[in-house]
């Protein structure tokens, strides 16, 4: 079992849709969750931060999290071309060694079409 | 919010050579900082986790004779391909935390990559 799941995609949505985006993760015991947008050829860009159990909204976007079904997604309301990126996964997971090390997720890649 | 400069952006050169590649935190000190290696297609692989007046921490598989990371400064890591060959192309990134390594909420912040390319 991986331990960050993502389902890689490509997920498709029509531009003005809403796009959600799902992550599940192994370690029960983590505590930060992050996602990531990277556009091809380029490093990934922070879009959200979550720590605590319900949604956390940030403009077009909401990331909800789930400790009990180790459970975090994003929802990207309104969805533009220029959303079109692959969105990555990342959760600090206790069980690294290191507090502030990531396990990223592979990434799915979304297609917002015209 | 927080920068991370990374230079160079591209490197184009012979089999055998050896690259330097810099990674700054520009407005922040960062204690840590982490290596990633990103071939296409694919998700990033994390290298090492370089740690400041200290050794550096490398996964399973890299080899840490080959890649060499120094942590001189607050500011700065380095990350050193020794004997570059084809198959180390590939994009590196590096990235930092805000804050003390044992913060285990701040996000990692990356900066823009370098595409290694061997001849």
């Amino acid at each position: 079992q991986k331990e960050v799941e993502q389902n890689s995609g490509p997920l498709s949505v029509p531009e003005g849709a809403i796009a959600s985006l799902n992550c599940t993760y192994s370690d029960r015991g983590s505590q930060s969750f992050f996602w990531y947008r990277q556009y091809s050829g380029k490093s990934p860009e922070l879009i959200m931060s979550i720590y605590s159990n319900g949604d956390k909204e940030d403009g077009r976007f909401t990331a909800q999290l789930n400790k009990a079904s180790q459970y975090v997604s994003l929802l990207i309301r309104d969805s533009q071309p220029s959303d079109s990126a692959t969105y990555l996964c990342a959760v600090n997971m206790l069980n690294t060694g290191t507090a502030s090390k990531l396990t990223f997720g592979t990434g799915t890649r979304l297609q917002v079409t015209l | 919010g927080a920068v991370v400069s990374q230079h160079p952006s591209r490197v184009i050169c012979k089999s055998g050579t050896s690259v330097k590649i810099e990674c700054r935190s520009l407005d922040f000190q960062a204690t840590t900082m982490f290596w990633y290696r990103q071939f296409p297609k694919q998700s990033l692989m994390l290298m090492a986790t370089s740690n400041e007046g200290s050794k550096a921490t490398y996964e399973q598989g890299v080899e840490k004779d080959k890649f060499l990371i120094n942590h001189a400064s607050l500011t700065l890591s380095t990350l050193t391909v020794t004997s570059a060959h084809p198959e180390d192309s590939s994009f590196y990134i590096c990235s930092a935390s805000l804050g003390q390594p044992s913060y285990s909420n701040q996000p990692q912040h990356f900066g823009d990559g370098t595409r290694l390319s061997i001849l």
